[in-house]
């Protein structure tokens, strides 16, 4: 069973620039979440999606916006980007039908830095 | 590798001793508890999870300890391996959360000396 996959891995973008990330969950699993992780901020919540429908979302202004397609793959872009994006962003996907549908896994994320 | 964080705690034990990494969690109410394990170029991998009707719970070489009074959260490694050496996050889901929505700790860095 293929994990979740992350593209790119690796992005170097310039102040302003807007990006785009996508991620391929696991086969059968319905919610995608996205977090970034920054060595000051650890790992925080960006958004969940659930059947297309942005379930929750984190404390990250609107630059940040994600959607998920029919087959469950999900992108997040980031608009007007600043030096303070460049992070980790991770995808981790799980069965999402809720209390008892419990692991989520994590791909290896997009490590994006902003020059 | 990449460094997922400068400032981390860290714990450093021998090969072969057991591991105890601890947590403090922010909300009363949530329901549900993670440990993950972070390596250097790499996503969190699942460890163990427990919930909130549980005080502990065990794995493979691994325990969790819970301890809603106090809002903490324990990991114990038996016969700790230099394959342990990483960094450990709690993680822990807002009451009616659905597990998409998780509130990591800052993390604790495993070395392993052989």
């Amino acid at each position: 069973k293929a994990g979740v996959t992350q593209t790119p891995r690796y992005l170097i973008k310039t102040r302003g620039q807007q990006v785009t990330l996508s991620c391929s969950p696991i086969s059968g699993h319905r919610s995608v979440s996205w977090y970034q992780q920054t060595p000051g901020q650890g790992l925080q919540f960006l958004f969940e999606y659930f059947s297309e429908t942005q379930r929750n979302k984190g404390n990250f202004p609107g630059r940040f916006s994600g959607r998920q397609f029919s087959n469950s793959r999900s992108e997040m872009n980031v608009s007007t980007l600043e030096l303070g994006d460049s992070a980790l962003y991770l995808c981790a996907s799980s069965l999402g039908t809720g209390y008892g549908n419990t692991e989520a896994f994590f791909g290896q994320g997009t490590r994006l830095t902003v020059v | 590798g990449e460094s997922v964080g400068l400032h981390l705690p860290t714990l450093s034990v021998q090969e072969g001793d057991n591991s105890i990494i601890n947590c403090a969690y922010s909300n009363s109410a949530s329901d549900y508890f993670i440990w993950y394990k972070q390596e250097s170029g790499k996503g969190p991998q699942f460890i163990i999870d427990i919930r909130s009707n549980m005080d502990k719970r065990q794995g493979q070489r691994v325990t969790v300890l819970l301890n809603k009074t106090v809002k903490h959260l324990s990991l114990q490694i038996a016969a700790t391996q230099p394959g342990d050496s990483a960094v450990y996050f709690c993680a822990e889901s807002p009451p009616g959360g659905s597990q998409g929505n998780l509130i990591f700790g800052k993390g604790t860095k495993l070395s392993v000396k052989p």
